[in-house]
Order: structure tokens, then sequence, then C-alpha cells
């Protein structure tokens, strides 16, 4: 299970930041990527960026916001988090945490979501 | 980025009818592609991963097919409770989505 936490509301160009808490798995885990999608009418499902450890962490992220955005896992409290600074209207969204599932080292889609947090932009 | 298309971008259909969507890429993703269900106000829910393989616990009047850049997603027969959009996504590089399909009772 994943749960979200953070502020629902941000002013123009301060940054973002959502909180994952995840339960019955470990954000360390090597059959998991640990993300964060956004959905918005103008943008449709939009995913945003990851976290995941293979012996070492890594992230990747879209290239639509990768100057923007920073997905960080937290081992001590089994999280992830996601910051985007700058923010803009546009990104006024609904937004998701989810994890990526790999079985046998094999993508085998985003099987956990959180459970949504709406994020409005505005001054 | 690899870009998605689906269409129909809307449909309605009678219960009980078999009721078909598609998906193409605009290059070559092999069998990168799942197909979510979203009902009104919750999150997406994952259906089938691997273009084929049905996520446990999903009926199995849902199926997928395809390889390559185009995709097939079938209800073999519509249930009231199927009532959502439902999108394709493909992970051959950066995960990317389809733009869906609405799909509603005749």
């Amino acid at each position: 299970e994943l749960q979200q936490s953070g502020p629902g509301l941000v002013k123009p160009s301060q940054t973002l930041s959502l909180t994952c808490d995840i339960s019955g798995d470990s954000v360390s885990s090597n059959s998991a990527a640990w993300s964060w999608i956004r959905q918005s009418p103008s943008r449709g499902l939009e995913w945003l960026g990851r976290t995941f450890y293979r012996s070492n962490w890594y992230s990747d992220y879209a290239l639509s916001v990768k100057s923007r955005i920073t997905v960080n896992p937290d081992t001590s409290k089994n999280q992830f988090s996601l910051h985007l600074t700058s923010v803009t209207p546009e990104d006024t969204a609904v937004y998701f945490c989810v994890r990526e599932r790999f079985l046998e080292d094999s993508y085998s889609g985003m099987d956990v979501w959180g459970q949504g947090s709406t994020v409005t932009v505005s001054s | 980025d690899i870009q998605m298309t689906q269409s129909p971008s809307s449909l309605s259909a009678s219960v009980g009818d078999r009721v078909t969507i598609t998906c193409q890429a605009t290059q070559d993703i092999s069998s990168y592609l799942n197909w979510y269900q979203q009902k009104p106000g919750k999150a997406p829910k994952l259906l089938i991963y691997e273009a084929s393989n049905l996520e446990t616990g999903v009926p199995s009047r849902f199926s997928g097919s395809g390889s390559g850049t185009d995709f097939t997603f079938t209800i073999s027969s519509l249930q009231p409770e199927d009532i959502a959009t439902y999108y394709c996504q493909q992970y051959d590089n950066l995960p990317t989505f389809g733009p869906g399909t609405k799909v509603d009772i005749k």
C-alpha cells in the first residue's frame, strides 16, 4: 500500500513537495521502482520520474520536467518523495505515487498506486 | 519520447457486447505494453501487462494482444462495472501513456 501526503496548494515559482509512505514492500526492493505520475485534463497521464535500487540508487526523469524534478528515497522511513521546483499553473494536477513492478527482472507494469493528491498552483 | 495513440477516444456499447480498443506506438516497443482501467475519482488499475498477461484477480473477459507497434485490448462481454476509461502504457524506455478510451453503456 502507498499513502501520499503533502500540501494541496502551492504558490507559483515555489517548490511542490509530496511524500509517499510504503507499506508491504521496501523502497530498497530489487524488484520495484518507485515513481510519480500526474494527471490533468490538458496533459492526461504523465509519468514524471522514479527512484530504484539495484546495488546502487538510480533515478530517471521525464524530459518535460528533468530540469525541475527530484525523486528521493528515504530508507529510514521506507518512503520516497517528489520535489518539483519553479512550479506554474501548468503543474496543477492530481499526483500519484506508484510502484513499478519487475517480475524476474522483466518490467510488468504499475501495480500499486497511491490514493492521489490534488495539487493546485495558484497565488 | 515514444508517443502512444488510442482509438476510438470513446465508445458506447450494450451489456454483453464485445469491445475492442486499439493502441499504436510511434516505434517498435516489442511487448512492453500495459493496459489500465480508471474509474472516476480513482487511481488507474493494472489489467494487462506485457501486452497479453492478465493481472492476478482480473476477470478473464479482459484480454490483450499485439507486439511491435500495434496492440489490441478486448472486453469479451461488456459488464456494467466495466464503465471506465482505459489507457495503454508503453515501457520501451521511459513510460508514456495513451490518451485513453472512455467506455460507457449504450
